[in-house]
């Protein structure tokens, strides 16, 4: 049971412009989400979180929107730079829960 | 501050064998987690350790196992080793355990392969 899905294995988009990376929910007792960004070899390294009482949290170039109507977040990028190249993964995390549930990741791409 | 810790980088074993892996949380945290990562496969959670006891275990059989000792440290075996155990081993520690609304945070991991 896949309780948090990133439906979108690959996005490539082009330097300067803004990336748009997507997740879907199906549990509705979460309600802290959170985004992670994971470079070849190395693990991964936390961005940005958002709690369910908010509906969008900005950190710098990155921006999370959370829809919980529609069970949605999304994490935008700008300006993309080639340094986000990488693959990020979406989390989602309740009170009570035994453990974070990633989604299956989604690989960045960032083109000159 | 010291981030998360695992030790080795990279570890070649052949089947059957076991093997050991070593985490060392940040400073301060108490829950460790650990989660194995496979090409396609995204982040496999193995299970969460607080203040020594095992919290949680995800859907491995019983040859992986795990503990944590009195200073956070945990510790990670799997035994009788199979060539579909080859796979990053990542380790995550937070202050508090899961469904506490914090981040969890990696460490590198360790590079399992079975030859």
């Amino acid at each position: 049971d896949q309780q948090v899905k990133q439906n979108s294995p690959s996005l490539s988009v082009q330097e300067g412009r803004i990336s748009i990376l997507n997740c879907d929910y199906t549990n509705s007792m979460f309600d802290y989400f959170l985004w992670y960004k994971k470079y070849p070899a190395e693990g991964p390294t936390f961005l940005i979180s958002i709690s369910s009482i908010k509906d969008k949290n900005e950190d710098g170039r990155f921006t999370v929107f959370l829809n919980k109507s529609a069970k949605h977040l999304s994490l935008h990028i700008v300006p993309s730079q080639p340094g986000d190249s990488a693959v990020y993964f979406c989390a989602a995390d309740h009170p009570g829960a035994q453990k974070l549930v990633f989604g299956q990741g989604t690989r960045l791409t960032i083109n000159p | 501050k010291a981030g998360v810790t695992q030790t080795p980088r990279y570890l070649i074993k052949t089947r059957g064998q076991q093997v050991t892996l070593s985490c060392s949380p940040i400073s301060g945290h108490r829950s460790v987690s650990w989660y194995q990562q496979t090409p396609g496969q995204g982040l496999q959670f193995l299970f969460e350790y607080f203040s020594e006891t095992q919290r949680n275990k995800g859907n491995f059989p019983g040859r992986f196992s795990g503990r944590q000792f009195s200073n956070s440290r945990s510790e990670m075996n799997v035994s009788t080793l199979e060539l579909g155990d080859s796979a990053l081993y990542l380790c995550a520690s937070s202050p508090r355990p899961a469904g506490a609304n914090q981040p969890q945070h990696f460490g590198d991991g360790t590079r399992l392969s079975i030859l």
